[in-house]
């Protein structure tokens, strides 16, 4: 199947600090790319879609400046967190489409924890 | 928008017996029903799905069923294992503005007792 690959799976940074996380779709290119954040016992929750060579669209409610969002290829998104705070600590996962199919792959995710 | 609920939030059950766990969604564009396991710590895995074309689906000892009609899919595992203990999502997707719209499910936590 379809490989995705995320890093860091776990990142610890201080308040204030920004801390990006790579999303890698290693045998496939990928036009659109997903960032969702989870927080323990909850579903998976849509920030954003993240379109290659073009800006990312998100969802409402969340915070464009707050959440950047990069897709300069086809096989690589990034999402930076900025100025971190204790509240953005969660799990954040990214996944992408087989190009022309609807199932979506997953990355490992990402545990950030913001002192 | 799309709503899709899932039961049971947590289900135990005997190694050996099944499991089934039930989604209902709203909205009837839905076409892509697809089931994903998440270990602790981890991301999502997808180990089943269906389209709307179709009523049943089966891979091994996982079998998902769908009816369009009630909007309601199933997702059936049999002979469980323990190494089949995690969280399981259930999702409803459907085309917008050019790409599948996925809303998910809330969860269940299946545990398999040895």
């Amino acid at each position: 199947g379809a490989v995705v690959s995320q890093h860091p799976s776990r990142v610890i940074c201080k308040s204030g600090t920004s801390v990006k996380i790579e999303c890698r779709s290693l045998d496939f290119q990928a036009t659109t790319m997903f960032w969702y954040r989870q927080f323990p016992k909850q579903s998976l929750m849509l920030m954003a879609t993240s379109n290659e060579g073009s800006k990312a669209t998100y969802e409402q409610g969340v915070e464009k400046d707050k959440f950047l969002i990069n897709h300069a290829s086809l096989t690589l998104s990034t999402l930076t967190v900025t100025s971190a705070h204790p509240e953005d600590s969660s799990f954040y996962i990214c996944s992408a489409r087989w190009p022309g199919y609807e199932k979506l792959f997953f990355g490992s995710g990402t545990q950030l924890s913001v002192l | 928008g799309e709503n899709v609920e899932q039961h049971p939030s947590t289900l135990s059950v005997q190694e050996g017996d099944s499991a089934v766990i039930k989604c209902t969604y709203s909205d009837s564009a839905s076409n892509y029903f697809p089931w994903y396991k998440q270990e602790l710590g981890k991301g999502p895995q997808l180990i089943i799905d269906i389209r709307s074309n179709v009523g049943e689906k089966k891979d091994q000892r996982i079998a998902v069923t769908l009816n369009k009609t009630a909007k309601h899919f199933s997702l059936h595992i049999t002979e469980t294992q323990p190494e089949d203990s995690a969280v399981y999502f259930c999702a409803a997707s459907r085309d917008s503005g050019g790409y599948q719209k996925v809303t998910f499910g809330t969860g269940t936590k299946l545990q398999v007792i040895p």
